[in-house]
Order: structure tokens, then C-alpha cells, then sequence
């Protein structure tokens, strides 16, 4: 399987501040990742896919890059409704596996 | 869009068979689309248990593969879920979701269930 793994775990932000959350896979997945946003109590919702495009909907705030084992997810300009937890998840291969989630939380 | 709403008991006796159905509206059941299962344990990631295409054609988590059964159902628009020999480590909010036409990640959850397993 390949492994996902996400830093930080935690990040403590502040409105307006640039965020950048760092996915690494253990193994070359090409661009074939995703990122989702969830929020307490709800289901993940779609970000970006293919590493780097912007899922329909999503404001353009949100961006994400890299290629092979390691990618970003960067919010510009960080708003009150992105305090969240983000996931990143492979898809270059089965089993399809996600990363341990970076919570991003009001400093 | 699409929506996505999963049913089923909330708790399971450890051994027996954890069942969820997926309803799915505003959508087609059928087309280009996957149906997912995905669940998280509480505090834990994500894990991808498999999906189903409509006509029957299904990919497993080789790490459940042995207990799992995912079906579609056109007729109702709802897919199912069907856990055997669950214990207590198969706790979890349990998501159905869609698998984009175009690529293996997941466009459209429903809210999740939570399923405690539980004698």
C-alpha cells in the first residue's frame, strides 16, 4: 500500500495568514491526489484534484502543486471558514489511501 | 447536484454483519459513476473500504476484501454496504460516496453514519 503521510498535524493560523500543508507518499503517485476540507461533524468535501485543479465551486484561494511523493495544499489568504482539517488521498493505485489530516486551528 | 444519504442501525454485536444502504438522489445511479464506501474510525483517517460500479463490477480493500460485499440497486437508486465478523476496531463513521466519472477520487460523501460495534 502507499502511505500518506501529512505535515503538520496541527497548525495554529491566524486570518490572512498563508498556509501551506505538506502530503508526502511513499512511493511516486504522478499527480493522481486529491485534497479534501472537512469540517467537525461533516463529510470531507473535494478541493482540488490531480494535484493541482481546482475542483468546481472552490474558491481560488485554495491551490495545490507538486508531483511524484510530494505535494502542497496553500490557502492564500487564510478565512474564518477554513479552519477545517484537510486530507490528502492517492490515487495512482489500490487500495486508495489518505493522509493523516493537518487540522488547521485559530492561534 | 447529487446527494447522498446513508441508513442503517447504529449498533452492530460484535461477529455479526454491519449493513448500510446508500440512497441516492437528484442523480443518476447509473452512468459513468463508481459508489463508494468510505469510513474513518473515530480520531483516525480516512479509510477506503471499495465501490461498485452499477452493473456489478466492484474493487476491494484487499484489507477487508474477505467481509466485504458493496451492490447497487438501479431499480431503488441505492447502493449497499455489508461488513461480516465485525469487532470492535470496524467502529467508525461510515460515508457512501461518488467516484468521479473522470478519476479514483471522491466528488460527491454523504454526511456519515456512525456504527458502533458493541456487545
Amino acid at each position: 500500500d502507499i502511505q500518506m503521510t501529512q505535515s503538520p498535524s496541527t497548525l495554529s493560523v491566524s486570518v490572512g495568514d498563508r498556509v501551506t500543508i505538506t502530503c508526502r507518499a511513499s512511493q511516486s503517485i504522478s499527480s493522481w491526489l486529491a485534497w479534501y476540507q472537512q469540517k467537525p461533524g461533516k463529510a470531507p468535501n473535494l478541493l482540488i484534484y490531480q494535484a493541482s485543479s481546482l475542483e468546481t465551486g472552490v474558491p481560488s484561494r485554495f491551490s495545490g502543486s507538486g508531483s511524484g511523493t510530494e505535494f502542497s495544499l496553500t490557502i492564500s489568504s487564510l478565512q474564518p471558514d477554513d479552519f477545517a482539517t484537510y486530507y490528502c488521498q492517492q490515487y495512482n493505485s489500490y487500495p486508495l489511501t489518505f493522509g493523516g489530516g493537518t487540522k488547521v486551528e485559530i492561534k | 447536484q447529487v446527494q447522498l444519504q446513508e441508513s442503517g442501525p447504529g449498533l452492530v454485536k460484535p461477529s455479526e454483519t454491519l449493513s448500510l444502504i446508500c440512497t441516492v438522489s437528484s442523480g443518476s445511479i447509473r452512468g459513468y459513476y463508481y459508489w463508494s464506501w468510505i469510513r474513518q474510525p473515530p480520531g483516525k483517517e480516512l479509510e477506503w473500504i471499495g465501490y461498485s460500479y452499477y452493473s456489478g463490477t466492484v474493487n476491494y480493500n484487499p484489507s477487508l476484501k474477505s467481509r466485504v460485499t458493496i451492490s447497487v440497486d438501479p431499480s431503488k437508486s441505492q447502493f449497499s454496504l455489508q461488513l461480516s465478523s465485525v469487532i470492535a476496531a470496524d467502529t467508525a463513521v461510515y460515508y457512501c460516496a461518488r467516484r468521479s466519472p473522470k478519476e479514483n477520487y471522491f466528488d460527491f460523501w454523504g454526511q456519515g453514519i456512525l456504527v458502533t460495534v458493541s456487545s
